[in-house]
């Protein structure tokens, strides 16, 4: 039961244009949502994340949208680099009594950004 | 500031064989801990939290082991490996608060032939 889905595996855009990777939810309980990137042989990068309150945070070309309604995340990364090229893990979690914590990812998007 | 040091980067182990894999962290107290693996292609899956010395909790049944014997230290172990243990392991912390994001080490690409 996945519970976090990136529906779309890889993703191809233009150097300078929007990236927009897409994330879906179906675990209401869910609060904290977050964006990593990742490149081969390395752990995960945190990018940028939002709480349940929001629907929109931003950080430089960063910004990432809920849309809670719908349990829908994206990320949008503007203008696009060459050097955005990676893969991008979608992550939710939910309060738990135990301080616990743990994300639930998603499987990810590859971006490739071409020159 | 905070570090998390993961080794071996690589690891080639016979099934059958034993498996301890070890992370640290650095520049914090009483970090939540964890293990992730991420199997080919696909995402990366919980097996382990601990919030504290000795704390662990189990995500999935499967043929691994995990301790806590110091407050930044964090080892994942199996008796005998299976070659479907083979993956991408990966060490995490976090700090004790809500909303806050986890922070991962490099990881260990193992390889059970």
């Amino acid at each position: 039961d996945q519970q976090v889905k990136q529906n779309s595996p890889s993703l191809s855009v233009q150097e300078g244009r929007i990236s927009i990777l897409n994330c879906d939810y179906t675990n209401s309980m869910f609060d904290y949502f977050l964006w990593y990137k990742k490149y081969p042989a390395e752990g995960p990068t945190f990018l940028i994340s939002i709480s349940s309150i929001k629907d929109k945070n931003e950080d430089g070309r960063f910004t990432v949208f809920l849309n809670k309604s719908a349990k829908h995340l994206s990320l949008h990364i503007v203008p696009s680099q060459p050097g955005d090229s990676a893969v991008y893990f979608c992550a939710a979690s939910a309060d738990q009594d135990t301080g616990r914590r743990a994300l639930t990812f998603g499987s990810g998007t590859r971006l490739q950004v071409q020159p | 500031s905070q570090t998390i040091h993961q080794w071996p980067a690589t690891l080639v182990q016979p099934v059958g064989s034993p498996l301890s894999l070890e992370c640290t962290v650095e520049g914090t107290s009483n970090p939540n801990l964890y293990w992730y693996r991420q199997a080919a292609g696909r995402g990366l899956q919980l097996l382990f939290y601990s919030v504290g010395i000795g704390q662990i909790s189990s995500e999935v049944p499967q043929n691994l082991s995990a301790s806590r014997p110091q407050d930044r230290q964090f080892i994942l172990s199996s008796k005998k490996l299976l070659l479907s243990d083979s993956g991408f392991y990966l060490c995490a912390w976090s700090v004790r608060q809500d909303n806050s994001p986890l922070h991962f080490g490099n990881g260990t690409r193992l390889t059970v032939t």
